[in-house]
């Protein structure tokens, strides 16, 4: 089955910084990748997501790129403000629209 | 937040007691998720449905039971619980599958004495 490394496990940057979150994943038919972000006690909530036919996706201040050929896809956040820190899941659904396996997360703080 | 609820909010229980927890959605969503959450591990899936009394094994879904009698309701039981099911739950609605997104309820935090 589909496995999902996540680097790095915690990430400590400085306010208006940027922050760059990568994932790996294994099976090479994986065609949909989201990233959640986690607030202490709260649900995960999606943030952006990024399907296997575009390079890269942007929201406001997070972007997503993705390397098929290396299989990888990474989160990026500029000008990181204090209410980004929470834990970052990344996640890949298997070929053929199976289940999603998710990272074990990226522990984002930022300070002032 | 997409409209999902989850009850118990929070539970202890002893070791070898049986435990169900219910996830409510308002959405008319086709897929459930029932989820576990578990420092170092991410979120890992137990069981899923795809529509009603359809439903699908996880990668950690020894343990656990599911069942879907109704689109808006999906619970996950525990039959006879151990210490090692000590969690976060989570459930999670989909409204086209596992390859689109999927919102999250707000958990329910189970513990196994």
């Amino acid at each position: 089955g589909e496995n999902v490394e996540q680097h790095p496990s915690t990430l400590s940057v400085q306010e208006g910084d940027s922050a760059v979150i990568k994932c790996t994943y294994s099976d090479s038919a994986s065609n949909y990748f989201p990233w959640y972000k986690q607030e202490l006690g709260k649900r995960p909530q999606l943030i952006i997501d990024i399907r296997s036919n575009v390079g890269e996706k942007k929201d406001q201040r997070i972007a997503v790129t993705l390397n098929k050929t290396a299989k990888h896809f990474s989160l990026h956040i500029t000008e990181t403000q204090p209410e980004d820190s929470a834990v970052y899941f990344c996640a890949a659904s298997e070929g053929g629209g199976n289940k999603l396996t998710f990272g074990t997360g990226t522990q984002l703080k930022v300070e002032l | 937040d997409a409209g999902i609820t989850q009850s118990p909010r929070h539970k202890v229980t002893e070791t070898g007691t049986p435990v169900t927890l219910r996830c409510h959605q308002t959405e008319n969503h086709r897929y459930m998720y029932w989820y576990r959450q578990d420092p170092g591990h991410g979120l890992r899936l137990i069981h899923y449905s795809y529509g009603v009394k359809d439903t699908d094994k996880g990668e950690v879904s020894d343990g656990y039971s599911v069942s879907r009698s109704k689109t808006e309701d999906f619970l996950l039981t525990l039959e006879s619980a151990t210490s090692s099911q000590t969690s976060v739950y989570f459930c999670a609605i989909s409204e086209k599958g596992h390859g689109y997104e999927q919102y999250f309820g707000p958990g329910t935090r189970l513990t196994v004495t």
